[in-house]
């Protein structure tokens, strides 16, 4: 397993700002991910987080909006760029262990943003 | 079609009976199947993932896998009040080489 911690845990933001959410991993993993979880609502992939080479980004996410820096194989960030209320939502880290035909992700605790 | 499918529930069930949360998957081509518990205002926790076809027990939970109808379940038996929280199962393979999530089932366990 993996142990992830997130900074900030939360946040309250105002629209036109950004916010950069750092993610840090007990362990070196291959594989790091961006979430985003609106209430009441499953997991939404932003994009993944490659190391030594750009983000990539699903349907839907831009890189001008969720910059992504992966510098080092425990260490992950995610910029949320000119903010507006519709962008406050739970943003989680994720990360991805194991080895062979057998891999799991685990998830830090979450960084709730609300933006006004 | 949704890729992942589940009940939203909620489910009720009295503490003591088992709890049985049940998912289905569309691309035959899935490989690895998950359930994370998710209490209210957390994080998703992986509970169990199984790969092969059968059932997978660790203590009180119990994952069940029949790729030939594409049917997950996670079985909770004497289920605790602490159990109450949303079961999201995850689907991991396929055409998109991704993880995907079904939306979830609520359990609300009853004392």
């Amino acid at each position: 397993s993996a142990v992830i911690s997130q900074k900030p845990s939360r946040d309250i933001c105002q629209r036109g700002t950004s916010l950069t959410i750092q993610c840090q991993v007990d362990s070196q993993v291959t594989m790091m991910f961006w979430y985003r979880q609106q209430p009441g609502q499953s997991l939404t992939l932003i994009a993944t987080a490659n190391q030594g080479s750009e983000a990539t980004y699903e349907s839907g996410f831009v890189i001008d909006k969720f910059p992504i820096s992966r510098p080092n194989l425990t260490f992950s960030t995610l910029t949320v760029s000119n903010m507006s209320p519709e962008d406050s939502s739970i943003y989680l880290c994720s990360a991805e262990t194991g080895q062979g035909a057998s891999y799991e992700q685990y998830f830090g605790p979450g960084t709730r943003l609300t933006v006004t | 079609q949704k890729e992942v499918e589940q009940n939203s529930g909620p489910l009720s069930v009295p503490e003591g009976a088992i709890a049985s949360l049940n998912c289905t998957y569309s691309d035959r081509g899935s490989q690895s199947f998950f359930w994370y518990r998710q209490y209210s205002g957390k994080s998703p926790e992986l509970i169990m993932f199984i790969y092969s076809n059968g059932d997978k027990e660790d203590g009180r939970f119990t994952a069940q896998l029949n790729k030939a109808s594409q049917y997950v379940s996670l079985l909770i038996r004497d289920s605790q009040p602490s159990d109450s929280a949303t079961y999201l199962c995850a689907v991991f393979g396929g055409a998109t080489n991704k993880l995907i999530f079904g939306t979830g089932t609520l359990l609300a366990v009853q004392p």
